[in-house]
């Protein structure tokens, strides 16, 4: 059972360039989340997601986009990368019900802009 | 969902009950106290989860005062692995939208 994959775990981009991290579970969950997590702080959320198809602002969206077209996979893409995105993103599922505030997380995605 | 206090940083000694407080003061009677933990720059895990009655697993003990406005995670015999960022979050159960995590608190077991 792989949980919460993502990938790619490490990238290093140039600014202005383009890229999308994926994320993909296999428990069947219906909610998914983006986080990034910059040095000595906690996680803040980017964007989420409730169910196929939707997806909703977190606390830190700007300069993210996110697709959720099939359950499994949640899509997480920077148009324009800047330094600023410098990061670690994690992704998270949880399912409905009472074990929604029960997240799994990925191993993390280490993104570097230069 | 309401704000949680908890100190940045604590010292356990190796085989010792690690004890990690958190206060919730405008906790609301449906909102869960949830503990999750961060190793190192891994993905953060879940530990456990209350709402009025303690809870044990295999893991930690959750202790929640009567009035819910505060709560402890005690880790029963710290080893060197329970070294981590440990964050206690609130929250309405059954939800699956925003999910905040602080900046929690950072435990270090000493051998």
């Amino acid at each position: 059972n792989a949980g919460v994959t993502q990938t790619p775990k490490f990238r290093v981009l140039k600014t202005g360039q383009s890229m999308t991290l994926l994320c993909a579970q296999d428990m069947n969950h219906e909610y998914m989340y983006w986080y990034r997590q910059d040095p000595g702080m906690g996680l803040r959320l980017i964007h989420y997601s409730v169910g196929e198809g939707t997806t909703a602002k977190g606390e830190v969206p700007d300069g993210y986009n996110v697709s959720r077209l099939k359950k499994q996979n949640f899509l997480l893409g920077l148009e324009s990368a800047a330094p600023s995105q410098t990061s670690v993103y994690f992704c998270a599922s949880s399912s409905r019900g009472s074990g929604a505030n029960v997240l799994t997380f990925g191993a993390g995605s280490r993104l570097t802009v230069l | 969902d309401a704000k949680t206090t908890q100190p940045p940083s604590m010292d356990c000694a190796e085989g010792r009950a690690a004890n990690l407080p958190c206060n919730h003061s405008t906790i609301s009677g449906n909102e869960y106290v949830y503990w999750y933990r961060q190793i190192h720059s891994q993905g953060p895990q879940y530990i456990i989860h209350g709402l009025k009655n303690n809870e044990t697993n295999e893991m930690a003990s959750l202790i929640i005062t009567e009035d819910r406005k505060s709560s402890t995670l005690i880790l029963p015999h710290a080893t060197l692995r329970d070294t981590a960022v440990y964050y206690c979050i609130v929250r309405v159960a059954l939800t699956g939208n925003q999910f905040y995590f602080g900046t929690g608190t950072s435990l270090t077991v000493i051998p």
